[in-house]
Protein backbone atom coordinates (compact mmCIF):
# COMPACT_ATOMS: atom_id res chain seq x y z
CA UNK A 1 0.00 0.00 0.00
CA UNK A 2 1.48 3.16 -1.42
CA UNK A 3 -0.60 5.81 1.00
CA UNK A 4 -2.46 7.10 -2.34
CA UNK A 5 -5.94 5.76 -2.44
CA UNK A 6 -7.35 5.44 -5.59
CA UNK A 7 -11.20 4.49 -6.12
CA UNK A 8 -13.18 2.70 -7.72
CA UNK A 9 -9.90 0.43 -9.29
CA UNK A 10 -12.49 -0.59 -11.83
CA UNK A 11 -14.96 1.18 -14.09
CA UNK A 12 -16.79 0.21 -17.05
CA UNK A 13 -19.19 2.54 -18.43
CA UNK A 14 -20.64 3.84 -21.89
CA UNK A 15 -19.95 6.08 -24.05
CA UNK A 16 -21.53 9.53 -23.42
CA UNK A 17 -21.90 9.03 -19.58
CA UNK A 18 -20.16 10.90 -16.79
CA UNK A 19 -17.58 9.69 -14.19
CA UNK A 20 -15.74 10.26 -11.51
CA UNK A 21 -12.68 9.25 -9.96
CA UNK A 22 -11.27 9.84 -6.48
CA UNK A 23 -8.34 10.11 -5.43
CA UNK A 24 -7.14 10.20 -1.27
CA UNK A 25 -3.51 11.78 -1.34
CA UNK A 26 -0.69 9.98 1.30
CA UNK A 27 -1.38 11.65 4.76
CA UNK A 28 -0.01 14.73 5.17
CA UNK A 29 0.75 15.41 1.37
CA UNK A 30 -0.50 18.66 -0.01
CA UNK A 31 -0.45 18.11 -4.01
CA UNK A 32 -2.61 15.84 -6.07
CA UNK A 33 -1.66 15.36 -9.77
CA UNK A 34 -3.45 13.21 -12.19
CA UNK A 35 -2.24 11.28 -14.61
CA UNK A 36 -3.46 9.18 -18.20
CA UNK A 37 -1.95 6.26 -19.70
CA UNK A 38 -4.12 5.50 -22.43
CA UNK A 39 -3.07 1.45 -23.66
CA UNK A 40 0.52 1.12 -25.02
CA UNK A 41 1.61 5.08 -24.18
CA UNK A 42 3.26 6.69 -21.40
CA UNK A 43 1.54 8.26 -19.25
CA UNK A 44 0.48 11.86 -19.53
CA UNK A 45 0.56 14.91 -17.01
CA UNK A 46 -3.29 16.03 -16.64
CA UNK A 47 -3.59 18.43 -14.36
CA UNK A 48 -2.12 19.33 -10.49
CA UNK A 49 -3.85 20.49 -7.47
CA UNK A 50 -2.31 22.09 -4.66
CA UNK A 51 -3.90 22.84 -1.21
CA UNK A 52 -7.07 23.02 -2.93
CA UNK A 53 -5.81 25.65 -5.63
CA UNK A 54 -5.31 24.41 -9.40
CA UNK A 55 -1.51 24.72 -9.92
CA UNK A 56 -0.50 23.43 -13.35
CA UNK A 57 -2.24 21.98 -16.52
CA UNK A 58 -1.45 19.58 -18.95
CA UNK A 59 -3.43 18.32 -22.13
CA UNK A 60 -6.78 18.26 -19.85
CA UNK A 61 -9.54 18.00 -22.06
CA UNK A 62 -12.61 20.25 -21.56
CA UNK A 63 -14.46 17.39 -21.22
CA UNK A 64 -12.28 16.47 -17.94
CA UNK A 65 -12.12 18.81 -14.82
CA UNK A 66 -10.81 18.16 -11.49
CA UNK A 67 -10.93 19.39 -7.63
CA UNK A 68 -9.26 18.82 -4.35
CA UNK A 69 -11.15 19.34 -1.43
CA UNK A 70 -10.48 20.70 1.87
CA UNK A 71 -9.40 17.48 3.39
CA UNK A 72 -7.25 17.48 0.76
CA UNK A 73 -8.48 13.91 -1.35
CA UNK A 74 -9.12 14.97 -5.19
CA UNK A 75 -11.95 14.07 -7.69
CA UNK A 76 -11.69 13.69 -11.59
CA UNK A 77 -14.90 14.30 -13.15
CA UNK A 78 -15.06 12.72 -16.94
CA UNK A 79 -18.04 13.49 -18.87
CA UNK A 80 -19.22 13.04 -22.36
CA UNK A 81 -16.97 9.89 -22.43
CA UNK A 82 -15.85 8.42 -25.79
CA UNK A 83 -14.36 5.31 -26.46
CA UNK A 84 -10.83 7.13 -26.57
CA UNK A 85 -10.57 7.60 -22.79
CA UNK A 86 -10.22 4.24 -21.82
CA UNK A 87 -7.20 4.27 -19.84
CA UNK A 88 -5.37 3.93 -16.97
CA UNK A 89 -5.92 7.26 -14.74
CA UNK A 90 -2.98 7.57 -11.97
CA UNK A 91 -3.11 9.90 -9.19
CA UNK A 92 0.31 10.81 -7.20
CA UNK A 93 0.53 13.16 -4.46
CA UNK A 94 3.32 14.79 -2.67
CA UNK A 95 3.75 16.44 0.27
CA UNK A 96 4.96 19.94 -1.38
CA UNK A 97 4.49 22.32 -4.55
CA UNK A 98 7.27 20.94 -6.70
CA UNK A 99 8.02 17.47 -5.15
CA UNK A 100 11.06 18.32 -3.15
CA UNK A 101 10.34 15.45 -0.76
CA UNK A 102 9.24 12.88 -3.70
CA UNK A 103 6.10 11.27 -5.19
CA UNK A 104 4.18 8.64 -4.43
CA UNK A 105 1.42 6.68 -7.04
CA UNK A 106 -1.35 4.96 -6.16
CA UNK A 107 -2.56 1.74 -7.80
CA UNK A 108 -4.90 3.77 -11.05
CA UNK A 109 -8.35 3.42 -11.87
CA UNK A 110 -8.66 1.30 -15.16
CA UNK A 111 -11.62 3.17 -17.23
CA UNK A 112 -13.24 1.30 -19.91
CA UNK A 113 -15.74 3.05 -21.84
CA UNK A 114 -18.08 0.73 -24.10
CA UNK B 1 10.78 21.36 -20.50
CA UNK B 2 14.05 19.66 -20.61
CA UNK B 3 13.65 16.45 -22.02
CA UNK B 4 15.16 12.59 -22.08
CA UNK B 5 15.80 10.36 -23.69
CA UNK B 6 15.85 6.39 -23.66
CA UNK B 7 16.65 3.48 -25.38
CA UNK B 8 13.07 2.05 -25.91
CA UNK B 9 14.21 -1.51 -24.94
CA UNK B 10 17.07 -3.87 -23.18
CA UNK B 11 17.26 -6.93 -22.19
CA UNK B 12 19.99 -8.17 -19.10
CA UNK B 13 20.45 -11.65 -17.67
CA UNK B 14 19.08 -12.26 -14.47
CA UNK B 15 21.78 -11.78 -11.81
CA UNK B 16 23.62 -9.46 -13.72
CA UNK B 17 24.23 -5.83 -13.33
CA UNK B 18 21.80 -3.81 -15.59
CA UNK B 19 22.60 -0.67 -16.99
CA UNK B 20 20.20 2.00 -18.01
CA UNK B 21 21.12 5.27 -20.29
CA UNK B 22 19.19 8.44 -20.13
CA UNK B 23 20.36 11.46 -22.14
CA UNK B 24 19.17 15.08 -21.10
CA UNK B 25 21.19 17.51 -22.65
CA UNK B 26 18.96 20.54 -22.32
CA UNK B 27 18.99 20.11 -18.17
CA UNK B 28 18.87 23.28 -16.39
CA UNK B 29 21.35 23.94 -12.98
CA UNK B 30 18.59 23.01 -10.70
CA UNK B 31 16.52 20.74 -12.05
CA UNK B 32 16.55 16.63 -10.68
CA UNK B 33 16.71 13.52 -12.31
CA UNK B 34 14.21 11.15 -11.19
CA UNK B 35 13.92 7.23 -11.85
CA UNK B 36 10.69 5.74 -11.65
CA UNK B 37 9.81 1.97 -13.02
CA UNK B 38 6.03 0.64 -14.33
CA UNK B 39 5.57 -2.79 -13.47
CA UNK B 40 2.60 -4.22 -15.90
CA UNK B 41 -0.01 -1.97 -15.30
CA UNK B 42 0.92 -1.20 -11.46
CA UNK B 43 1.50 2.61 -10.55
CA UNK B 44 4.97 4.19 -11.02
CA UNK B 45 7.00 3.01 -8.35
CA UNK B 46 9.70 5.90 -7.47
CA UNK B 47 13.38 4.57 -7.89
CA UNK B 48 16.04 7.23 -6.69
CA UNK B 49 16.73 10.89 -7.55
CA UNK B 50 19.97 12.90 -7.73
CA UNK B 51 20.95 16.63 -8.29
CA UNK B 52 24.80 16.49 -9.46
CA UNK B 53 26.46 13.59 -7.50
CA UNK B 54 26.10 10.34 -7.66
CA UNK B 55 23.11 8.65 -5.75
CA UNK B 56 22.85 4.92 -4.47
CA UNK B 57 20.33 3.43 -2.32
CA UNK B 58 19.01 -0.02 -1.43
CA UNK B 59 17.16 -0.26 -4.68
CA UNK B 60 19.52 0.94 -7.05
CA UNK B 61 22.32 3.36 -8.30
CA UNK B 62 22.26 7.02 -10.24
CA UNK B 63 25.64 7.89 -11.64
CA UNK B 64 24.87 11.44 -13.47
CA UNK B 65 27.87 12.81 -15.71
CA UNK B 66 29.92 15.92 -14.70
CA UNK B 67 28.41 18.21 -16.98
CA UNK B 68 24.86 16.84 -15.91
CA UNK B 69 23.74 15.74 -19.70
CA UNK B 70 23.08 11.82 -19.02
CA UNK B 71 22.71 9.84 -16.42
CA UNK B 72 22.77 5.59 -15.97
CA UNK B 73 20.67 3.90 -13.36
CA UNK B 74 22.13 0.92 -12.43
CA UNK B 75 20.57 -2.12 -10.81
CA UNK B 76 23.36 -4.36 -9.24
CA UNK B 77 21.78 -7.73 -9.75
CA UNK B 78 19.13 -7.78 -11.84
CA UNK B 79 16.13 -10.11 -11.02
CA UNK B 80 12.99 -11.33 -13.16
CA UNK B 81 11.32 -8.90 -10.77
CA UNK B 82 12.90 -6.02 -11.91
CA UNK B 83 11.51 -6.66 -15.98
CA UNK B 84 9.41 -3.64 -16.20
CA UNK B 85 9.37 0.15 -17.89
CA UNK B 86 11.65 2.39 -16.37
CA UNK B 87 11.04 6.46 -17.09
CA UNK B 88 14.09 8.63 -16.67
CA UNK B 89 12.31 11.75 -15.83
CA UNK B 90 13.98 15.46 -15.32
CA UNK B 91 11.69 17.28 -13.06
CA UNK B 92 9.84 20.72 -14.05
CA UNK B 93 11.02 23.30 -11.47
CA UNK B 94 10.60 26.51 -13.43
CA UNK B 95 7.36 26.41 -13.61
CA UNK B 96 6.45 26.33 -9.40
CA UNK B 97 4.97 23.09 -10.06
CA UNK B 98 6.13 19.22 -9.22
CA UNK B 99 4.32 17.65 -12.32
CA UNK B 100 6.83 15.27 -13.65
CA UNK B 101 6.68 14.84 -17.20
CA UNK B 102 7.10 11.45 -18.75
CA UNK B 103 8.70 9.83 -21.70
CA UNK B 104 8.19 6.75 -23.45
CA UNK B 105 10.67 4.80 -21.06
CA UNK B 106 12.73 1.77 -21.70
CA UNK B 107 11.34 -1.83 -21.32
CA UNK B 108 13.88 -3.93 -19.43
CA UNK B 109 13.59 -7.31 -20.25
CA UNK B 110 15.43 -9.34 -17.58
CA UNK B 111 15.78 -12.81 -19.03
CA UNK B 112 16.74 -16.12 -17.32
Amino acid sequence: DSGVTQTPKHLITATGQRVTLRCSPRSGDLSVYWYQQSLDQGLQFLIQYYNGEERAKGNILERFSAQQFPDLHSELNLSSLELGDSALYFCASSADLIGNYGYTFGSGTRLTVV
Amino acid sequence: DAKTTQPPSMDCAEGRAANLPCNHSTISGNEYVYWYRQIHSQGPQYIIHGLKNNETNEMASLIITEDRKSSTLILPHATLRDTAVYYCIVRVTSSNTGKLIFGQGTTLQVKP
